[in-house]
């Protein structure tokens, strides 16, 4: 079963602030998402990459940043964290049958 | 505009009654639309799919229906257990080789012994 871990699991921090939320999968997968959760808005995704170096745009990529820098590691950055990121962040990976496989998760508190 | 839509948000029904989740979606070049679980705590996992050539899939106690004109499918499990409580994501893409995944909002699912 596919291995995705998060850290850390919970942060926060002030507005303004500086945040790098950090995903390693183990098992080989290309695809690797970032999703934020919030009630009644699902799970909506902020980025995306298809292997290192490489980045997509996912539907609400403002205000963050992503990088992909080997096949396992994906990071999510939020330089000027404002009030309005706090959420549940998770990460996914996929290989191309389109199972996605998520993490528990990274709540994010930004005061 | 949301282009998967779930309802209803939070649905309870009793152990051993069959609970229904719906879910509709804009776009009809979607089709594939797999149906996530989450339990709180944790991340979602998949617990079932179906391809728009389908109507029916089953897998034990869930079922999806899957209606193509009208651009509607809904989850059905059967003789619902209290271990079934979660929320439950309907989501769509629109080809079956990785593109990205549109989830919906969400039904939050309780059943009560």
């Amino acid at each position: 079963e596919a291995a995705v871990t998060q850290s850390p699991r919970n942060k926060v921090t002030v507005t303004g602030g500086n945040v790098t939320l950090s995903c390693r999968q183990t098992n080989s997968h290309n695809y690797m998402y970032w999703y934020r959760q919030d009630t009644g808005h699902g799970l909506r995704l902020i980025h995306y990459s298809y292997g290192a170096g490489n980045l997509q745009i996912g539907d609400v990529p403002d205000g963050y940043k992503a990088t992909r820098t080997t096949q396992e590691d994906f990071f999510l950055l939020l330089e000027l964290a404002s009030p309005s990121q706090t959420s549940l962040y998770f990460c996914a990976s996929s290989e191309t049958e389109n199972t996605l496989y998520f993490g528990a998760g990274t709540r994010l508190s930004v005061l | 505009q949301q282009q998967v839509r779930q309802s209803p948000q939070s649905l309870t029904v009793w152990e051993g009654e069959t609970a229904i989740l719906n879910c509709s979606y804009e776009d009809s070049t979607f089709n594939y639309f797999p149906w996530y679980q989450q339990f709180p705590g944790e991340g979602p996992a998949l617990l079932i799919s179906i391809r728009s050539v389908s109507d029916k899939k089953e897998d034990g106690r869930f079922t999806i229906f899957f209606n193509k004109r009208e651009k509607k499918l809904s989850l059905h499990i059967t003789d619902s257990q209290p271990g079934d409580s979660a929320t439950y994501f309907c989501a769509a893409s629109k080809d079956y080789g990785n593109e990205k995944i549109t989830f919906g909002a969400g039904t939050k699912l309780t059943i009560k012994p």
